[in-house]
């Protein structure tokens, strides 16, 4: 059974950085596309960065696009997202998300989700 | 606001079936596969159909999907309680470069 357990949440204030990470079992980690995705509160799920199998290539929603660092460590299993220069509008709860590809680019294939871990941006 | 519109709300009684619209453009649901995802209360959220109308294995025939032009549904019969929650649809924009997501529409089992 995939599991996706996301940690690393939890409250920061306006401009600084907080780094979360994902855990994966039950799949071959090493072999497929990993997403972040994210639910603001009382709003809908916004896509915010995917990577590929071996790090290949990655992408990231124009929102967070030099603030945010998408990467994983197939070794360990785990994705992580790297969050810089937080804003107020940040404050969300923060999925991981696997993919049924290898690849991220052109799709939405968010195959299995993690529970989600909360970020409140606040001063 | 979300780049494909989805009705904020929708509801049926156990048993109906229930139509869930997603609309987008020429350069998301009008170039590519949508995806439709469940979000119950308390869970993560689940695939229900990708490549517009293909099922993942556990997931109840039930539920299906279509498109035409710049619109995709999601069908849900025999509906039941404990379908109640969000549903977003989803797909790549080609413009953006990035997979993007509906609103969401809340299903209410009357």
């Amino acid at each position: 059974e995939v599991q996706l357990v996301e940690s690393g949440g939890g409250f920061v204030q306006p401009g600084r950085s907080l780094s979360l990470s994902c855990g994966a079992s039950g799949f071959s980690f090493e072999e497929y596309a990993m997403h972040w995705v994210r639910q603001s509160p009382g709003k809908g799920l916004e896509w915010l960065a995917g990577i590929s199998w071996r790090s290949n290539s990655r992408g990231y929603a124009e929102s967070v696009k030099g603030r945010f660092t998408i990467s994983r460590d197939d070794d360990k299993n785990s994705l992580f997202l790297q969050m810089n220069s937080l804003r107020p509008e940040d404050t969300a709860v923060y999925y991981c998300a696997k993919d049924m590809r290898n690849g991220w680019y052109r799709g939405a294939y968010f195959e299995s989700w993690g529970q989600g871990t909360l970020v409140t941006v606040s001063s | 606001q979300s780049v494909l519109t989805q009705p904020p709300s929708a509801s049926g009684t156990p048993g109906q079936r229930l139509t869930i619209s997603c609309s987008g453009t020429s350069s998301n649901i009008g170039s590519d596969f949508v995806s439709w995802y469940q979000h119950l209360p308390g869970t993560a959220p689940k695939l229900l159909i990708y490549r517009t109308n293909q099922r993942p294995s556990g997931v109840p025939d039930r539920f299906s999907g279509s498109a035409s032009g710049y619109s995709a549904s999601l069908a849900i019969t025999g509906l039941r309680s404990d379908d109640e929650g969000e549903y977003y649809c989803a797909a790549w924009d080609d413009s953006l470069s990035g997979p993007v997501f509906g609103g969401g529409t809340k299903v209410t089992v009357l």
